[in-house]
């Protein structure tokens, strides 16, 4: 495996499911971050970790919840969502967190039914 | 105002010809700027990264960066087919609490029709 790797690929869930979205850098990053597309809209920042340490919160609501184990894995765990909670959901990597460019895996495509 | 400004398009030209895209932000304290394309239906990919004022080529692509301005531009010449994509322009401030937090434009839609 190379770049930064999503699992899965796409997820229908219901509102009151709990499901997982996984990620994995094989760069050798320090830096990892969770975005979300939605249809029409910029690419926001949810999180961001930096050496296993959540740094950032975008204000996200607590529905969704990120766990960085170490510095190759990140985690969005998902529990009771909302329709308008479907998205392309999106894990990037950087050397550290800060000026550096910043690598996308090829996203989650999520829908919540 | 938004953070990131870009022309949504769609940006048509013919193949062969120079693309111009173009980018303006509001914080003075941006540092870092970058351009993805994003086809449709996949994530971003990195195509070019400008930290300088000034010119920076990279194949078929310079970026293009003015500070003064607020204004960063990404040139593709001998445009093909496969440019036609949407291309994300986005900055990272220098510090504070955004310090690491990519800031994305509303992407600019390009064609390239043969």
């Amino acid at each position: 495996e190379t770049g930064v790797t999503q699992t899965p690929r796409h997820l229908v869930m219901g509102m009151t499911n709990k499901k997982s979205l996984k990620c994995e850098q094989h760069l050798g990053h320090n830096a990892m971050y969770w975005y979300k597309q939605s249809a029409k809209k910029p690419l926001e920042l949810m999180f961001v970790y930096s050496l296993e340490e959540r740094v950032e919160n975008n204000s996200v609501p607590s529905r969704f919840s990120p766990e960085c184990p170490n510095s190759s894995h990140l985690f969005l765990h998902l529990h009771t969502l909302q329709p308008e909670d479907s998205a392309l959901y999106l894990c990037a990597s950087s050397q550290e967190r800060g000026l550096y460019e910043q690598y996308f895996g090829p996203g989650t495509r999520l829908t919540v039914t | 105002q938004k953070e990131v400004e870009q022309n949504s398009g769609p940006l048509s030209v013919p193949e062969g010809a120079i693309a111009s895209l173009n980018c303006t932000y509001s914080d003075r304290g941006s540092q870092s700027f970058f351009w993805y394309r994003q086809y449709s239906g996949k994530s971003p990919e990195l195509i070019m990264f400008i930290y300088s004022n000034g010119d920076k080529e990279d194949g078929r692509f310079t970026a293009q960066l003015n500070k003064a301005s607020q204004y960063v531009s990404l040139l593709i010449r001998d445009s093909q087919p496969s440019d036609s994509a949407t291309y994300l322009c986005a900055v990272i401030r220098a510090g504070g609490t955004s310090y690491g937090k990519l800031t994305f434009g509303q992407g600019t839609i390009l064609t390239v029709h043969p």
